[in-house]
């Protein structure tokens, strides 16, 4: 099955750091999603990205599917975007579809 | 509009009992997909229904088993619990009309 794989695992910055999350797939894919999960757990949908760049507030992402990447970047950090960040691509099963999810980067913004 | 709602947030088992979680979906939304959260695996896809059809399933035992009603919300139960079932269930809503899909805050199961 295709394989997904974020870097970098960890990381920690200071308030205010920008910084770039990447997310490599071993095959096509025709459409991919960045999630947050906070410190409760819930996974908060940031972007559905099958292509191109898209913002949102401090937020965008950016999905080459020819080159099999995608990047999230965060910029001017804050405490509250600490968390997990999972990228996860759909895939045919049966007779729907599964999402397949990356390890995730576990992001510390300090204050 | 209300967005996926997983009931309970929180519950705690004896090892060979059975548990019952439920989601609520999206209105609109008919299909329901579980996933599993472990420190171990990661997210892991246990399995899907669409107008009360299980369409998916993932790599888990027969313990694990779901259905879905015509008002679209879903359970998914566990029987003859396992400690190394403590994890967070997720439940997740999609139109497959493209945005998607959407999750429940979980439940963290924690057998003991």
């Amino acid at each position: 099955g295709i394989q997904v794989e974020q870097s970098p695992p960890d990381l920690i910055l200071q308030e205010g750091a920008n910084s770039t999350l990447r997310c490599n797939f071993s095959d096509s894919v025709n459409n991919l999603q960045w999630f947050h999960q906070n410190p409760w757990g819930q996974l908060i949908n940031l972007f559905y990205i099958p292509s191109g760049t898209k913002q949102n507030g401090r937020l965008s992402a950016t999905t080459v599917a020819t080159e099999r990447y995608s990047l999230l970047y965060i910029s001017s950090s804050q405490t509250t975007d600490s968390g997990v960040y999972f990228c996860a691509v759909p895939r045919a099963q049966g007779g729907s579809e599964k999402l397949v999810f990356g390890k995730g980067t576990k992001l510390t913004v300090n204050p | 509009k209300a967005g996926v709602t997983q009931t309970p947030r929180y519950l705690i088992k004896t090892r060979g009992q059975q548990v019952t979680l439920s989601c609520s979906p999206i209105s609109g939304h008919r299909s329901v997909s579980w996933y599993q959260q472990t420190p171990g695996q990661g997210l892991q896809f246990l399995f899907e229904y669409f107008s009360e059809t299980q369409r998916n399933k993932g790599n888990f035992p027969g313990r694990f088993s779901g259905r879905q009603f015509s008002n679209s919300r879903s359970e998914m139960n566990v029987s003859t619990l396992e400690l190394g079932d403590s994890a967070l269930y997720l439940c997740a809503s999609s139109s497959f009309s493209g945005g998607g899909y959407t999750f429940g805050s979980g439940t963290r199961l924690t057998v003991v």
